[in-house]
């Protein structure tokens, strides 16, 4: 099945710097990668999402990159603010459908911290 | 819309007893998955279901069972709870209109001592 490793799992930046989240799976049948923020006893929630047929994407101060060959995706969060603060997870899963998204797999998460 | 409903918020269990965690819905998403977390290990798919009727194991479904007899309600039953399903649990669901995306539950904290 998929595995998904998630590096760092820490991660202490300085407010205004950027911050980079990378992922690998071991799936090459995966084409549906989202990125979950998740606050502090609060749900996790779609920041951002990318499918195989796209190698960028950018939403604001947050962008997301795949390399299919290598099996690897990365999150980039630029002119980083406290309330960037949280734990970020990575997922994948072999495709999305009409009705809904094949099941997801997590990575085990990164506790990003920025300092004001 | 609520979205996904998770019910009860928190719970305690001693060892032994049985709960079933309720979940329910108000998107028609077909789709719903039942996960767990445990602090520094992400998430863990313990069941999901692609419509009523239809569920399937997960990557940790041993200790638990589901039923999907409607679109909107996916209840997580635990039977004989354990220390080790201390844990917290989210429900999420997908649909045709989310692109992918899971919509999650606000999470059901379960503690057995």
């Amino acid at each position: 099945g998929e595995n998904v490793e998630q590096h760092p799992s820490t991660l202490s930046v300085q407010e205004g710097d950027s911050a980079v989240i990378k992922c690998t799976y071991s799936d090459s049948a995966s084409n549906y990668f989202p990125w979950y923020k998740q606050e502090l006893g609060k749900r996790p929630q779609l920041i951002i999402d990318i499918r195989s047929n796209v190698g960028e994407k950018k939403d604001q101060r947050i962008a997301v990159t795949l390399n299919k060959t290598a099996k690897h995706f990365s999150l980039h969060i630029t002119e980083t603010q406290p309330e960037d603060s949280a734990v970020y997870f990575c997922a994948a899963s072999r495709g999305t459908y009409q009705g809904g998204s094949e099941k997801l797999v997590f990575g085990k998460g990164t506790k990003l911290t920025v300092n004001p | 819309n609520a979205g996904v409903t998770q019910t009860p918020k928190f719970r305690i269990l001693k060892i032994g007893q049985s709960m079933t965690l309720q979940c329910t819905q108000d998107m028609n998403h077909n789709y719903m998955y039942w996960y767990r977390q445990d602090p520094g290990m992400g998430l863990k798919l313990i069941y999901y279901s692609v419509g009523a009727g239809i569920t399937d194991k997960g990557e940790v479904p041993n200790g638990y069972n589901v039923s999907r007899s409607t679109t909107e309600d996916f209840p997580l039953r635990l039977e004989l709870a354990a220390p080790s399903q201390t844990s917290v649990y989210f429900c999420a669901s997908s649909g045709a209109r989310t692109g992918g995306g899971y919509t999650f539950g606000s999470g059901t904290r379960l503690t057995v001592v």
